[in-house]
C-alpha cells in the first residue's frame, strides 16, 4: 500500500522558520516526482513546491526563495524548509505523488501536516 | 483568484447525473494534463481523473471526464450520497514550470 506521511507541521510565529518532512512506504520512491500542495483554511489547493526524481525543484511564486524543497531517496524521505513564514503561510500542508497516473496529476496524497502562523 | 474557473457549488438528486466545468484563462494551461480531485470534508484529495479523461484504478465508472477547447468537464452519473465533496480541477503550465488548481466545487447530493 502506498503511503505518504507528512509530519513537523507547528504553531510558529510570523517571520519564523520550520521544516516539514514526508516518509514514503510502499513504492518505489525515488522513482517518482514529489510535491507539496497546501490548503489555506476553509479554502482552495495551492500547489507550493515539487521536485523531479532527477532533482530539478520548482516552486509557486508565493514560496520562491523562502522554502526549499528536497529529497533524500535512500531514506526515502522529502522535506520541505520554509523561511520568513507569514499569515498566508498558514495552511495543511500535503505531500504528493506524481508519476502512476501520468507526470502532471498527483496520484496519492498523505493526511497533511498543520502549519500555523501566527503570533 | 484561481487560474481555472469552477462553479462554487452544484447539487444533484441521486441517481442524476451532474457536471462540472473548468475553464482556464491562461494560455499557457496545458489543458491535455488537466486532472480532477475528489475531497471528503477532514480528507486529503484523491485523484479521481487525470490527463483529462482517464480513471485511476480503482475509480468509479461513474465518473468522467472530457475537454472542449478550454473548458474541461467532470461528469458524475448515477449521484450516490457518497459522491457528496469537493472536486477540484488541477492543471501544468509548461511555461512556468508550475501547477495550478481551480477554486474547487462543491457537490450536494439533495
Amino acid at each position: 500500500e502506498v503511503q505518504l506521511v507528512e509530519s513537523g507541521g507547528d504553531l510558529v510565529q510570523p517571520g519564523g522558520s520550520l521544516r516539514l518532512s514526508c516518509v514514503g512506504s510502499g513504492f518505489a520512491f525515488r522513482t517518482y516526482d514529489l510535491h507539496w500542495v497546501r490548503q489555506s483554511p476553509g479554502k482552495g489547493l495551492e500547489w507550493v513546491s515539487g521536485i523531479r526524481t532527477g532533482g530539478d525543484t520548482h516552486y509557486s511564486v508565493s514560496v520562491k526563495g523562502r522554502f526549499t524543497i528536497s529529497r533524500q531517496n535512500d531514506n526515502n524521505y522529502l522535506s520541505l524548509q520554509m523561511k520568513n513564514l507569514g499569515p498566508g503561510d498558514t495552511a495543511i500542508y500535503y505531500c504528493a505523488r506524481a508519476g502512476a497516473s501520468g507526470w502532471y496529476a498527483f496520484d496519492s496524497w498523505g493526511q497533511g501536516t498543520v502549519v500555523t502562523v501566527s503570533s | 483568484q484561481s487560474a481555472l474557473t469552477q462553479p462554487a457549488a452544484v447539487s444533484g438528486s441521486p441517481g442524476q447525473s451532474i457536471t462540472i466545468s473548468c475553464s482556464g484563462s491562461n494560455s499557457d494551461i496545458n489543458y491535455k494534463y488537466l486532472s480532477w480531485y475528489q475531497q471528503h470534508p477532514g480528507k486529503a484529495p484523491t485523484l479521481i481523473i487525470f490527463d483529462v479523461k482517464n480513471r485511476p484504478s480503482g475509480v468509479s465508472p461513474r465518473f468522467s471526464g472530457s475537454r472542449s477547447g478550454n473548458t474541461a468537464s467532470l461528469t458524475i452519473s448515477g449521484l450516490q450520497s457518497e459522491d457528496e465533496a469537493d472536486y477540484y480541477c488541477g492543471s501544468y503550465v509548461s511555461s512556468s514550470i508550475r501547477w495550478v488548481f481551480g477554486g474547487g466545487t462543491s457537490l450536494t447530493v439533495l
